[in-house]
């Protein structure tokens, strides 16, 4: 069974579209990431919320937004999508522990900007 | 200096013997470790974890860590060609957050 889902799996927007990807899990994990990963690069953080806590990371630029409104869902808002942020955008969620943290992923929502 | 390091690859290793993937990590304060696989345009799959020095096996994986050195590798004996993937590494580190390598291409040969 699925644990971490994101919708859809494919999205296609146009440029300058706001386009909202989903993610949800079922796992009761307290920590959500949101990755973007860019063909044969590493995942890049985006940004990631510890419980309602959230953290961006510096160089996340101000067109992602994102929402975390419970524990198991998590949005990814893209205000003005650019032809650069073509991309897979991938969803994982953590239990924060020390020492054995694990991090789970979804399917992947692969985002192509026409 | 980046966050986690691998050797790009391609890594090309003949079907049957052993593939060996290396990572190092700056994080001094890093707690866990992983390795994904991931296929191309899929998403990681977790392969192996690992939060205490020494070796831990799995199967036909074993990860290694040595925190001392900041260091984390990956062991896949008996390569198959299924094992054709990119390897990630990952590191948990003491900011709480998950940050990837840029994954190794590992190839093998028939």
């Amino acid at each position: 069974d699925a644990m971490v889902i994101q919708n859809p799996r494919y999205q296609v927007t146009q440029f300058g579209k706001p386009v909202t990807l989903s993610c949800s899990q079922t796992l009761n994990h307290n920590v959500m990431y949101w990755y973007q990963q860019k063909s044969s690069q590493a995942p890049k953080l985006l940004f990631h919320y510890y419980d309602k806590d959230f953290n961006n990371e510096a160089d996340t630029p101000d067109n992602f937004q994102s929402r975390r409104p419970n524990t198991s869902f998590c949005f990814l808002d893209i205000r003005s999508p650019g032809l650069g942020d073509a991309a897979m955008y991938l969803c994982a969620t953590s239990r924060e522990g020390r020492g054995n943290t694990e991090a789970f992923f979804g399917q992947g929502t692969r985002l192509t900007v026409v | 200096q980046k966050e986690v390091e691998q050797n790009s690859g391609p890594l090309s290793v003949p079907e049957g013997a052993i593939a060996s993937l290396n990572c190092t990590y700056s994080d001094r304060g890093s707690q866990s470790f992983f390795w994904y696989r991931q296929y191309s345009g899929k998403s990681p799959e977790l392969i192996m974890f690992i939060y205490s020095n020494g070796d831990k096996e799995d199967g036909r994986f074993t990860a290694q860590l040595n925190k001392a050195s900041q260091y984390v590798s990956l062991l896949i004996r008996d390569s198959q060609p299924s094992d054709s993937a990119t390897y990630l590494c990952a590191v948990y580190s003491s900011a709480s957050k998950i940050i990837f390598g840029s994954g190794t291409r590992l190839s093998i040969r028939p």
